[in-house]
């Protein structure tokens, strides 16, 4: 059973730091990319970041792209985002996604972690 | 960035009946859509990969359909469990994105 568990969220100011971590399990975790997906409070679904099942490339959203780092440790089955620079319109719930397909780099997210929740207010 | 805009932002049915989610993009995506379903408090669940391809363990009511800018996901007869919010994604180019989404509520 594929499981993915992400930690690290809270309530961080305007301008500060926050790193997630996501443990995956039940998978081949060196094929797979993988992916952060967050959700405003009441709002829809967002893509943030993904990562090759190498960890060699990574993409982001315009809206994080240079205050946000994804990358990922194959030898503990682990994805993280490090996130600098937090704006209150950065306050989400925070889920690790696992690509369908083995080897794909861009591609539909077949299991989702339960999530984190980032609160960015002073 | 390709946006994709889901119609009707709700869906008011009685349970039994057919349910019919569009899901248009702003530049073709071949069959580069994917469905997922979502109710509250519940994280997102992949129900059609590929345009028209069921996840594994989906129900055979639900299909997708579609290609290029125009795809739609057809529930064919609502189960009270389908009452939720669907949401499209692409994958055809970076950024990926997501539609805004569309709720089908119990009339």
């Amino acid at each position: 059973e594929v499981q993915l568990l992400e930690s690290g969220g809270g309530l961080v100011q305007p301008g500060g730091s926050l790193s997630l971590s996501c443990v995956a399990s039940g998978f081949n975790f060196n094929n797979v990319a993988m992916n952060w997906v967050r959700q405003a409070p009441g709002k829809g679904l967002e893509w943030v970041s993904s990562i090759s099942h190498r960890g060699d490339n990574s993409f982001y959203a315009d809206v994080v792209k240079g205050r946000f780092t994804i990358s990922r440790d194959n030898s503990k089955n682990t994805l993280y985002l490090e996130m600098n620079d937090l704006r209150a319109e950065d306050t989400a719930l925070y889920f690790c996604a696992k690509a369908r397909q083995q080897l794909v780099w861009r591609d539909c997210f077949d299991s989702w972690g339960q999530g984190t929740l980032v609160s960015v207010s002073s | 960035e390709i946006v994709l805009t889901q119609s009707p932002a709700t869906l008011s049915l009685s349970p039994g009946e057919r349910a019919t989610l569009s899901c248009r993009a702003s530049q073709s995506i071949s069959s580069f859509l994917a469905w997922y379903q979502q109710k509250p408090g519940q994280v997102p669940r992949l129900l059609i990969y590929d345009a028209s391809n069921r996840a594994t363990g989906i129900p055979d009511r639900f299909s997708g359909g579609g290609s290029g800018t125009d795809f739609t996901l057809s529930i064919s007869s609502l189960e009270p469990e389908d009452f939720a919010v669907y949401y499209c994604q692409q994958r055809s180019s970076w950024p990926l994105t997501f539609g805004g989404g569309t709720k089908v509520e119990i009339k």
